[in-house]
């Protein structure tokens, strides 16, 4: 089993709905976890944290976690085009180091 | 303004070919790490770096070597490429301790013929 699963997608959705992307981990010890937006050609950036069970939000960003489900999605609301990238799940393991999903593919159409 | 650079964005290499990837930051981070990137794949971490002169293997680091003799700057060797090496390669580098906020360089598509 993967460290961290995420669905491949392709994910689409209209504009100005709401994206709903979700990944697993199977570290029950994991503290930390991170979405990083990869746009094509580019490389990820961070664009959201959690590590408290619960929500957070950042704008038309929602970040959950669920650790006793071992489950942390994000949502995206009012999707805008400019939102159409890859979506990294990443999970701190140790201090020094962190595992990445393999990316769900979201495509926001006009 | 943050900045992590890499020496190339595409390279293209012969089998058997050494080759050298080189990384540099300009944030005093201790921590500095290298990806490569496949598609289904997600980022698989290869060898990162706590300190000069210090490494430790990531998950797929057969086939690779590393060298860190500066704190700014970590390079990636292949020794003897190969076609399965073929890959998007990231490279990136956070405070110690603070894994938390990776910051990515630009990254080097190789490609090994």
């Amino acid at each position: 089993q993967k460290e961290v699963e995420q669905n491949s997608g392709p994910l689409s959705v209209p504009e100005g709905a709401i994206a709903s992307l979700n990944c697993t981990y199977s570290d029950r010890v994991s503290q930390s976890f991170f979405w990083y937006r990869q746009y094509s050609g580019k490389s990820p950036e961070l664009i959201m944290s959690i590590y408290s069970n619960g929500d957070k939000e950042d704008g038309r960003f929602t970040a959950q976690l669920n650790k006793a489900s071992q489950y942390v999605s994000l949502l995206i609301r009012d999707s805008q085009p400019s939102d159409s990238a890859t979506y990294l799940c990443a999970v701190k393991v140790n201090n020094n180091d962190m595992r990445f999903g393999a990316g769900t593919r979201l495509t926001v159409k006009p | 303004d943050v900045k992590v650079t890499q020496s190339s964005r595409y390279l293209v290499k012969r089998t058997g070919e050494k080759v050298f990837l080189e990384c540099v930051q300009d944030m005093d981070h201790e921590n500095m790490f290298w990806y490569r990137q496949d598609p289904g794949l997600g980022l698989r971490l290869i060898y990162f770096s706590y300190d000069v002169k210090m490494k430790e293997k990531g998950d797929i680091p057969e086939g690779y070597s590393v060298s860190r003799e500066k704190k700014e700057r970590f390079s990636l060797i292949l020794e003897s490429a190969s076609t399965n090496q073929t890959s998007m390669y990231l490279c990136a580098s956070t405070y110690f301790g603070l894994v938390d906020t990776q910051y990515f360089g630009p990254g080097t598509r190789l490609t090994v013929l």
